[in-house]
């Protein structure tokens, strides 16, 4: 089936150090977004490449960044990582950037920091 | 700033009890409208939209959504829940005509008893 895989599906890592986390899609869809979904609370847009066009949200702290080497993968770089960055990650694809195109999800990654 | 509001955080139902989860947006332009449902241990799956048209939109499992443009309100309904619909329900909204870009509330946790 074709579907959007996030890996990996729990994630710990330390108080600054670098993680990354990855997401694949077999749908050959041209957007693909990263959203931040912290405990009891709305999944928050983070930033979204239309093919390679990179499109960061306003509120997006400096520390995320993303990368995206080709239609099927992205990722997700957090570059020192701080007990407010432990979240769930959901990543998400949409055929093209027109608002009345469904997004499909990945099953998430939670992210720990100890 | 696009806002959306899930009044109720945590329903408990018994098996055939009906269900009204409320949703209420905060936009001044035309919207579109999800409803996203999450099963446990699972991804966001799209569970029906509302782009335009007729204001009473039916999604798949038996799930209903009515919009009324007059109250901001997009409200999910069904009739009779079972047991297999306990997961966790997002609303969500994004400009029609514009960017793809989702506006979701932070969610309902619904539990269904047997």
């Amino acid at each position: 089936d074709a579907m959007v895989i996030q890996n990996p599906r729990y994630q710990v890592t330390q108080f600054g150090k670098p993680v990354t986390l990855s997401c694949s899609q077999t749908l050959n869809h041209n957007v693909m977004y990263w959203y931040q979904q912290k405990s009891s609370q709305a999944p928050k847009l983070l930033f979204h490449y239309y093919d390679k066009d990179f499109n960061n949200e306003a509120d997006t702290p400096d520390n995320f960044q993303s990368r995206r080497p080709n239609t099927s993968f992205c990722f997700l770089d957090i570059r020192s990582p701080g007990l407010g960055d432990a979240a769930m990650y959901l990543c998400a694809t949409s055929s093209d950037s027109y608002s009345n195109q469904p997004q499909h999800f990945g099953d998430g990654t939670r992210l720990s920091i100890l | 700033a696009q806002s959306v509001s899930q009044h109720n955080h945590h329903v408990i139902l018994s098996e055939a009890a009906s269900l009204e989860l409320g949703c209420n947006y905060s936009y001044g332009g035309t919207v579109n409208l999800f409803w996203y449902v999450q099963y446990p241990g699972q991804h966001l799956q799209l569970l029906l939209k509302y782009f335009s048209g007729d204001p009473l939109v039916k999604g798949i499992k038996g799930f209903e959504a009515e919009f009324i443009k007059s109250k901001f309100s997009f409200n999910l309904r069904k009739p009779s829940v079972q047991w297999s619909d306990t997961a966790e329900y997002f609303c969500a909204v994004n400009a029609a005509g514009g960017y793809n870009k989702l506006i979701f509330g932070a969610g309902t946790r619904l539990a269904v008893h047997p």
